[in-house]
C-alpha cells in the first residue's frame, strides 16, 4: 500500500459551500495530481504540481484550486460547490513515472 | 484531452480463463502503463513498459506494446474472481510530467 492519504473519504455538502479536500504523502514525493473522475468513466487531470510552490491546471477545466505550501500536502478547494461538482476526486503523487493513488474522495453537492 | 483508449469497455469471463485489453493512443510516447481500480477505490500501478521494449512480464500479466499501431495489450492469464476490476492504461503526456489515463475496462470474472 502506498502512503498516500486523502480525507474525507465521502462528503455530502450544500450547494454553494467552500470544501477542501485533503491529501498528503510521506514519501517524499515532487510530482503530486489531483483527478477527477465520474462512476465508471475515465479519469481526467485536473491538477498537478512539480513541487513546492509549483501548481499547474490540468486538461479538464476545474472551478477549484490547488495549493503546495508543504512537499507532503496538496490541497484541493472549491470555493462555492455546485451539483456539477459531485464526482470522486482521486490524489496521486510520483517520483518518477509509476504514480501512487489515494482512496479517493467521493463528493455529493446537493 | 484524452490519449489512452481501452478495448473493450466490458469483459466478462470465467473463473481459470485468460482476460485480454488493448489500449490504443494517438501520439508518440516514452512509457506506457497499465492501472488496475477496485470499486470505488483508487487506482494501482501494475505494470510499465517503455516505448524501446515490446513485451513484459510480471506475475499472471503479460503486456505487450506496438509503437508501430500506437498500441498496447494487457493479458491476465488464469483469472480469479479476484481480478474482477477495471484496468486502465495510461500514457505520458506532452511534457513527460503528467499521463493520460483511459476510460478503462471493466473485467469480471465469474467464480
Amino acid at each position: 500500500e502506498a502512503d498516500i492519504y486523502q480525507t474525507p473519504r465521502y462528503l455530502v455538502i450544500g450547494t454553494g459551500k467552500k470544501i477542501t479536500l485533503e491529501c498528503s504523502q510521506t514519501m517524499g514525493h515532487d510530482k503530486m495530481y489531483w483527478y477527477q473522475q465520474d462512476p465508471g468513466m475515465e479519469l481526467h487531470l485536473i491538477h498537478y504540481s512539480y513541487g513546492v510552490n509549483s501548481t499547474e491546471k490540468g486538461d479538464l477545466s476545474s472551478e477549484s484550486t490547488v495549493s503546495r505550501i508543504r512537499t507532503e500536502h496538496f490541497p484541493l478547494t472549491l470555493e462555492s460547490a455546485r451539483p456539477s461538482h459531485t464526482s470522486q476526486y482521486l490524489c496521486a503523487s510520483s517520483e518518477l513515472v509509476e504514480q501512487y493513488f489515494g482512496p479517493g474522495t467521493r463528493l455529493t453537492v446537493t | 484531452s484524452q490519449q489512452g483508449e481501452e478495448d473493450p469497455q466490458a469483459l466478462s469471463i470465467q473463473e481459470g480463463e485468460n482476460a485480454t485489453m488493448n489500449c490504443s493512443y494517438k501520439t508518440s510516447i516514452n512509457n506506457l502503463q497499465w492501472y488496475r481500480q477496485n470499486s470505488g477505490r483508487g487506482l494501482v500501478h501494475l505494470i510499465l513498459i517503455r516505448s524501446n521494449e515490446r513485451e513484459k512480464h510480471s506475475g499472471r500479466l503479460r503486456v505487450t506494446l506496438d509503437t508501430s499501431k500506437k498500441s498496447s495489450s494487457l493479458l491476465i492469464t488464469a483469472s480469479r474472481a479476484a481480478d474482477t476490476a477495471s484496468y486502465f492504461c495510461a500514457t505520458d503526456g506532452e511534457n513527460n510530467n503528467d499521463m493520460r489515463f483511459g476510460a478503462g475496462t471493466r473485467l469480471t470474472v465469474k467464480p
